[in-house]
């Protein structure tokens, strides 16, 4: 069965600081993975997505994700975090094909320092 | 052009009262979804509808019953409401199984 696990239910780093947010996923097939975004009382925004090719991803923002298949890690990052980043991020998982369903991690909370 | 639209906003009720939500999504997705999202942001899919078939049923109160008069229109109306029913509901759409999903803004409901 598919699962997600988002390490941190928050996350805080400094303004101009490397964001990093963690997703391990678990699939017996290749997956296709997501990182949304919600901002509060709004609802989710894709960010960015893999499917197949280039392992590395990038988004919106400035946020990019690389794939890694042996560590089943999909990670968010973003080299300088700014204010407007703060925010609730969601990391999700399907098999594609005929699955309907995306598998949703907990979300992490990006909380930034000025 | 709001992609997908849910109305109302926002719907504070009383317990045992029955209400409607709404969503019309105009990108000519096949496939709409209700979620469900706890204080904890926790997201939970209730419904997921293809092409106004139901595919995805999960283990929801009775009390929740979905409609799709077309593939364009995913409503959701709760009777008899609970206080354990007070979260915030979003509408999603995509256009193929396991696609990413495209949400509306939500509507926050309390029961009171």
């Amino acid at each position: 069965a598919q699962s997600v696990t988002q390490l941190g239910s928050h996350v805080s780093v400094s303004e101009g600081a490397l964001v990093l947010l963690r997703c391990n996923y678990s699939s017996s097939v290749p997956p296709y993975l997501f990182w949304y975004v919600q901002y509060p009382n709004q609802g989710l925004q894709l960010l960015l997505k893999y499917t197949t090719g280039a392992t590395l991803v990038k988004g919106i923002n400035g946020f990019e994700a690389e794939f890694k298949k042996s560590e089943t890690s999909f990670h968010l990052t973003k080299p300088s975090a700014h204010m407007s980043d703060a925010a609730e991020y969601f990391c999700a998982v399907s098999e594609g094909g005929s699955n309907y369903q995306l598998i949703w991690g907990a979300g992490t909370k990006l909380i930034i320092k000025p | 052009d709001t992609a997908v639209s849910q109305t109302p906003k926002y719907l504070v009720t009383q317990m045992g009262n029955d209400k409607s939500i709404k969503c019309e999504q105009n990108l000519g997705h096949d496939t709409m979804y209700w979620y469900k999202q706890d204080s904890k942001k926790f997201l939970k899919i209730m419904f997921s509808y293809n092409n106004k078939e139901l595919i995805i049923n999960e283990t929801v109160p009775n009390r929740f019953s979905p409609k799709s008069p077309d593939k364009a229109h995913l409503n959701l109306h709760i009777n008899s409401l609970e206080l354990g029913d007070s979260a915030v509901y979003f509408c999603a759409s995509s256009q193929a199984g396991g696609a990413e999903a495209f949400f509306g803004q939500g509507t926050r409901l309390t029961v009171v």
